[in-house]
């Protein structure tokens, strides 16, 4: 099925360190959703974006939705090392369905 | 307010068995997603209800694969005739009718068919 380009697939980073992640499409998106996954469980809810040019933060973690409506990214500063896990960006096309289209995802591991 | 739920957390069955799982919404969520999710990969799109009325099927959901919500609250996916390719984590997600746009997702349903 159709998916996002998600990148970089994986990083392992010094903890204190930034982290940027992005994630692109050839299509336009109405919605980006950012979330989080730990092994076995279910993916999180981080940050949602809404408006193309939208600015968003959460505690640590910064995500923008790209002026284009094509891409978005996702930034954690000052990484600990609770933040390791699976990030993916998630979007949503026009129409009123809701279904998401999801990116492969970003390891992060962090070395404390 | 609790979050989504998904019963059983764990399925091993043999190829040819039915199984079928269970989601619990969050509460006065009337939107419902079910999704698939394989190792190394993002989830995939299954199905979508508003209340009891599913409303879109994805491709992925061939006819060996039943989804209902019958009172609009907790929604069933059923699996019949299972294959090992049908081992994945299931995932269901719900969200408010305004407010949409925002999924939360429960814990998902692995599932693994020998």
């Amino acid at each position: 099925g159709q998916q996002l380009n998600q990148s970089p697939q994986s990083m392992f980073i010094q903890e204190g360190e930034d982290v940027s992640m992005n994630c692109t499409s050839s299509s336009i998106f109405n919605t980006w959703l950012w979330y989080k996954q730990d092994p076995g469980e279910g993916p999180v809810l981080l940050i949602a974006l809404y408006k193309a040019g939208e600015l968003t933060s959460n505690g640590r973690l910064t995500a923008q939705f790209g002026i284009t409506r094509k891409d978005s990214f996702l930034n954690i500063s000052a990484s600990i090392p609770s933040d390791v896990g699976i990030y993916f960006c998630a979007g949503q096309q026009t129409g009123n369905t809701g279904k998401l289209i999801f990116g492969q995802g970003t390891t992060l591991q962090v070395k404390p | 307010d609790t979050g989504v739920s998904q019963d059983p957390r764990h399925k091993i069955t043999k190829r040819g068995q039915n199984v079928t799982f269970r989601c619990d919404p969050i509460s006065e969520h009337n939107r419902l997603y079910w999704y698939r999710q394989t190792l190394g990969q993002g989830p995939e799109f299954l199905t979508y209800f508003q209340n009891e009325a599913q409303l879109e099927k994805s491709r992925l959901l061939s006819d060996r694969f039943s989804a209902e919500r019958p009172k609009g609250s907790f929604s069933t996916l059923e699996i019949q005739r299972t294959e090992q390719g049908d081992s994945a984590m299931y995932l269901c997600a719900s969200s408010l009718d305004q407010g949409w746009r925002t999924q939360y997702f429960g814990p998902g349903t692995r599932l693994l068919v020998l």
